[in-house]
């Protein structure tokens, strides 16, 4: 049971550039969630999904697109990468009350 | 609106020392709440939550928070810190277990 993964763990891109950051849960869990993480501010809560094929915004979802074709799965999308989305980014799945959270994945965008 | 204040930044405490991290809440009704450390370069862990009933909660690693309605405060509180608890820690409401409204989070310090 590895519970929340994402790779990768650190990324570097150019502004402009796309990317897909991978999340996966082996949890059966039904909902999952994108969060952003930056210095002083928290998390702040991306995009959600309550289930395969379900998705909506959170609180700051501009720039990022999401989908869930399978429970297990919930990749986060970087059409068009800028400076402004440099943060930590965190993917967490909800089950037993508890949103556990993934280790995150460092992303540089210069 | 929904918003979590955690009104320190940054505590230092000596080691065995007792500790209380502050957390204050704005919602309508009763929320669902939460605390998360998160050491250096890692995820976030629960340490404990409340959705109702007692207002004293037990938590992992010897921690415990009171939930004051009165107050809208959720405060965590351990009774001697150990060096192994620094670390930064995250006060978190939420409406049900999802979209949870996180705080600015507080960096613990611990001196030996």
């Amino acid at each position: 049971n590895a519970g929340v993964t994402q790779t990768p763990k650190f990324q570097v891109l150019k502004t402009g550039q796309s990317m897909t950051l991978q999340c996966a849960q082996d949890m059966n869990h039904e909902y999952m969630s994108w969060y952003r993480q930056d210095p002083g501010m928290g998390l702040r809560l991306i995009h959600y999904s309550v289930g395969a094929g379900i998705t909506d915004q959170g609180e700051v979802p501009n720039g990022y697109n999401v989908s869930r074709s399978t429970t297990e799965d919930f990749p986060l999308r970087l059409l068009s990468a800028a400076p402004s989305q440099t943060s930590v980014y965190f993917c967490a799945s909800t089950g037993r009350e508890t949103q556990y959270f993934g280790p995150g994945t460092r992303l540089l965008v210069l | 609106a929904q918003s979590v204040t955690q009104p320190d930044i940054h505590i230092t405490v000596s080691e065995g020392a007792s500790l209380e991290l502050r957390c204050n809440y704005s919602y309508g009704a009763t929320p669902y709440l939460f605390w998360y450390v998160q050491s250096p370069g890692q995820g976030l862990q629960l340490l404990l939550k409340y959705f109702s009933g007692d207002t004293l909660v037990q938590g992992i690693k010897g921690f415990e928070a009171e939930f004051k309605r009165s107050q809208s405060s959720f405060n965590l509180r351990k009774p001697s810190v150990h060096w192994s608890d620094a670390a930064e820690y995250f006060c978190a409401v939420a409406p049900n277990t999802d979209k949870l409204i996180f705080g600015t989070g507080t960096r613990l310090q611990v001196f030996p």
